[in-house]
């Protein structure tokens, strides 16, 4: 199986700040890969599939980046609702897998 | 609108096989798409579990293979998951979802399933 791996694990930021998590394939997935919000209690939330698709619906300042083995989630001006886990998600061959999630705080 | 619901018992025994159901509205499941499973123990992250094509076809996670079974049932626009001889480390929300080939689009309220004695 593919092996997600998330960076940073949590962090803490500011309302207006931008932000950017990591996350990394342990082989080649193309473009094969979605991002996700979470937040207590709720289902997760399609943000980006395809690497960098805006799934319909999400916040313009949401968007991804990356091919291959390397992908970014990047939130240009945090707002208070986006405070959240965030998860990466690889769909290139089965089984589909998932980052750790990176939490975001309020600092 | 596409909705997701998942039915099934809340608290199932060791050794005993959890039975969980989604029913779809808003989408006929014979129309297309994936319909899957996803799980998240209390305070994890997420584990697919698999999914199935209208048709019938089935993924399953190897890890898990060998005491999953996902149906269909397109009379009722409902697909089920069954999971056998369950330990407590299959104490988990259990979501159903729309699996648009990969990418989870919709996704039900989840359904928090304890094995315990």
């Amino acid at each position: 199986a593919i092996r997600m791996t998330q960076s940073p694990s949590s962090f803490s930021a500011s309302t207006g700040d931008r932000v950017t998590i990591t996350c990394r394939a342990s082989q080649g997935i193309s473009s094969y890969l979605a991002w996700y919000q979470q937040k207590p209690g709720k289902a997760p939330k399609l943000l980006i599939y395809a690497a960098s698709t805006l799934q319909s619906g999400v916040p313009s300042r949401f968007s991804g980046s990356g091919s291959g083995t390397d992908f970014t989630l990047t939130i240009s001006c945090l707002q208070s609702e986006d405070f959240a886990t965030y998860y990466c998600q690889q769909y290139y061959s089965y089984p589909v897998t998932f980052g750790p999630g990176t939490k975001v705080d309020i600092k | 609108q596409v909705q997701l619901q998942e039915s099934g018992p809340g608290l199932v025994k060791p050794s005993e096989t959890l039975s969980l159901t989604c029913t779809v509205s808003g989408y006929s499941i014979s129309s297309g798409y994936y319909w899957g499973w996803i799980r998240q123990p209390p305070g994890k992250g997420l584990e697919w579990i698999g999914s199935i094509y209208h048709s019938g076809s089935t993924y399953y996670n190897p890890s898990l293979k060998s005491r999953v079974t996902i149906s269909v049932d397109t009379s009722k626009n409902q697909f089920s998951l069954k999971l056998s001889s369950v330990t407590a480390a299959d104490t988990a929300v259990y979501y159903c979802a729309r699996d648009q080939a990969g990418a989870v689009d919709y996704w039900g309220q989840g359904t928090l399933v304890t094995v315990s004695s």
